[in-house]
C-alpha cells in the first residue's frame, strides 16, 4: 500500500523567513492534495497537483509535484503567524482509499 | 451550505460504553469517510462508503462500525470504547472517490477521550 512520509514533522520558523515542507511517496503520485489545519480544527483543502512538473500558487503558498522523484513540496514565502498550523499531504492510496502524511507541525515566531 | 457537520464536537466515556458519531454533509457526495488523527500518525482510514447503502473497511476498522442508510449521513459506532480508542475523529466528504482526483471536505471533528 501506498505510504506518504512529510519532513520536517516540526518546524519553527522566524517570521518573514521562507519555508519548505516535503512529502515523499513510496508509489507513483498520481495526484496528490495539500491540506492545513488549525490547532483543534478541521483540515482545510489548500490545493491538488495532478500532473508531474505542475506548480500551482496561492497567496504566498506554492506546491510543486516531481512524479519522477514521487515527491511533492509545499513553499512558503514570506511568512506569517496565520500560516501557523499543520500542514498534511494526502494522495490516492488505490481501492478509494485517501492516505496521509503524518504531518508537518508549523510554529512561526514572532 | 453547511457542509460536513459533525456531532458532538466533544466526548468522553466510560471503557465499555459504546456510542455513535454523527457525520452529516449536504453537498449530496456520494463518497464519505471516516479517519482517526493521532500524534505523530497522521489520519488513518477507519471506514468509507461510495454511496448509500455500500460500505468497506479502511486501515483501522477494528472496534467500529458504519452504516450509509441514506446519501446525506454517515454515522460512525464504537461498540466497546477501549482506551486506545482515544482520538480526534474527522469525517470527510467528496463527490466521488480518491481516483476521481476531487479534494475531501472535512468536517471539524469529534475530539473523543475514553476513561
Amino acid at each position: 500500500s501506498q505510504e506518504l512520509e512529510q519532513s520536517p514533522q516540526s518546524l519553527i520558523v522566524q517570521e518573514g523567513k521562507n519555508l519548505t515542507i516535503n512529502c515523499t511517496s513510496s508509489k507513483t503520485l498520481y495526484g496528490l492534495y495539500w491540506y492545513k489545519q488549525k490547532y483543534g480544527e478541521g483540515l482545510i483543502f489548500l490545493m491538488m497537483l495532478q500532473k508531474g512538473g505542475e506548480e500551482k500558487s496561492h497567496e504566498k503558498i506554492t506546491a510543486k509535484l516531481d512524479e519522477k522523484k514521487q515527491q511533492s513540496s509545499l513553499h512558503i514565502t514570506a511568512s506569517q503567524p496565520s500560516h501557523a498550523g499543520i500542514y498534511l499531504c494526502g494522495a490516492d492510496g488505490g481501492a478509494q482509499k485517501l492516505v496521509f502524511g503524518q504531518g508537518t507541525r508549523l510554529t512561526i515566531n514572532p | 451550505n453547511a457542509g460536513v457537520t459533525q456531532t458532538p464536537k466533544f466526548q468522553v466515556l466510560k471503557t465499555g460504553q459504546s456510542m455513535t458519531l454523527q457525520c452529516a454533509q449536504d453537498m449530496n457526495h456520494e463518497y464519505m469517510s471516516w479517519y482517526r488523527q493521532d500524534p505523530g500518525m497522521g489520519l488513518r482510514l477507519i471506514h468509507y462508503s461510495v454511496g448509500a447503502g455500500i460500505t468497506d473497511q479502511g486501515e483501522v476498522p477494528n472496534g467500529y462500525n458504519v452504516s450509509r442508510s441514506t446519501t446525506e449521513d454517515f454515522p460512525l459506532r464504537l461498540l466497546s470504547a477501549a482506551p486506545s480508542q482515544t482520538s480526534v475523529y474527522f469525517c470527510a466528504s467528496s463527490k466521488q472517490g480518491p481516483q476521481s482526483n476531487q479534494p475531501q471536505h472535512f468536517g471539524d471533528g469529534t475530539r473523543l477521550s475514553i476513561l
